[in-house]
């Protein structure tokens, strides 16, 4: 999992904005994923990724968006439609379509100014 | 969809005892099923996973067990020391999509 960073660690974003979230991996993996994490809560599915300039919604995408233009990149995009954006989101990668073993980003933390 | 379900939700054990931790899944096609372990602040850390052609894996104080037939699976710590405690969670994938995890269960090891 030391093959994906994410940043920034921290974001503020301001009423009516979007903001962008990197995730970048160095692990040469086909599928990543971006989950939620709320306070005291578990892991839910935003997108995901199977494949280069491929991706599917997955429990919660509505308010954001994602592109996957390399298979080393998989940026998230939280919209203004976003009411409620504050929580901990986690990015992650798995090596093929199976979508199996699934390693972990450090995380960014949002917060709503 | 997979819904997973995990308890107890909290769990205190004295250093050096047993905890166990359970999970049920819905969708009989699963069978990849991974723990991970979160410290406070720091991303999901896998610990260990089963594929359900096992009923039973270890390694070292931790172990997980298969019951396909039941639609449950659970994590095994023993000897219990202070640098378990953690949020554990549970997943389930059938391999066509991504995981669905538990919620967690908040482990507090009492020196």
């Amino acid at each position: 999992d030391g093959g994906i960073t994410q940043s920034p660690k921290y974001l503020f974003r301001k009423e009516g904005q979007n903001v962008t979230l990197s995730c970048e991996q160095n692990l040469n993996h086909d599928a990543m994923y971006w989950y939620r994490q709320d306070p005291g809560q578990g892991l839910r599915l935003i997108y995901y990724s199977q494949i280069v300039n491929d991706f599917q919604k997955g429990d919660i995408a509505e308010g954001y968006s994602v592109s996957r233009e390399k298979k080393e990149s998989f940026p998230l995009t939280v919209t203004s439609a976003q009411k409620n954006p504050t929580a901990f989101y986690l990015c992650a990668s798995s090596a093929d379509r199976r979508q199996e073993t699934q390693y972990f980003g450090p995380g960014t933390r949002l917060l709503v100014l | 969809g997979e819904n997973v379900e995990q308890h107890p939700s909290t769990l205190s054990v004295q250093e050096g005892d047993s905890a166990v931790i359970k999970c049920t899944y819905s969708d009989s096609a699963s069978n990849y099923f991974p723990w991970y372990k979160q410290e406070l602040g720091k991303r999901p850390q896998l610990i260990i996973d089963i594929r359900s052609n096992v009923g039973e894996k270890k390694d070292q104080r931790i172990a997980v067990t298969l019951n396909k037939t039941a639609k449950h699976f659970s994590l095994h710590i023993t000897e219990t020391q202070p640098e378990d405690s953690a949020v554990y969670f549970c997943a389930a994938s059938t391999g066509r999509r991504a995981l669905t995890f538990g919620s967690g269960t908040r482990l507090q090891v009492q020196p």
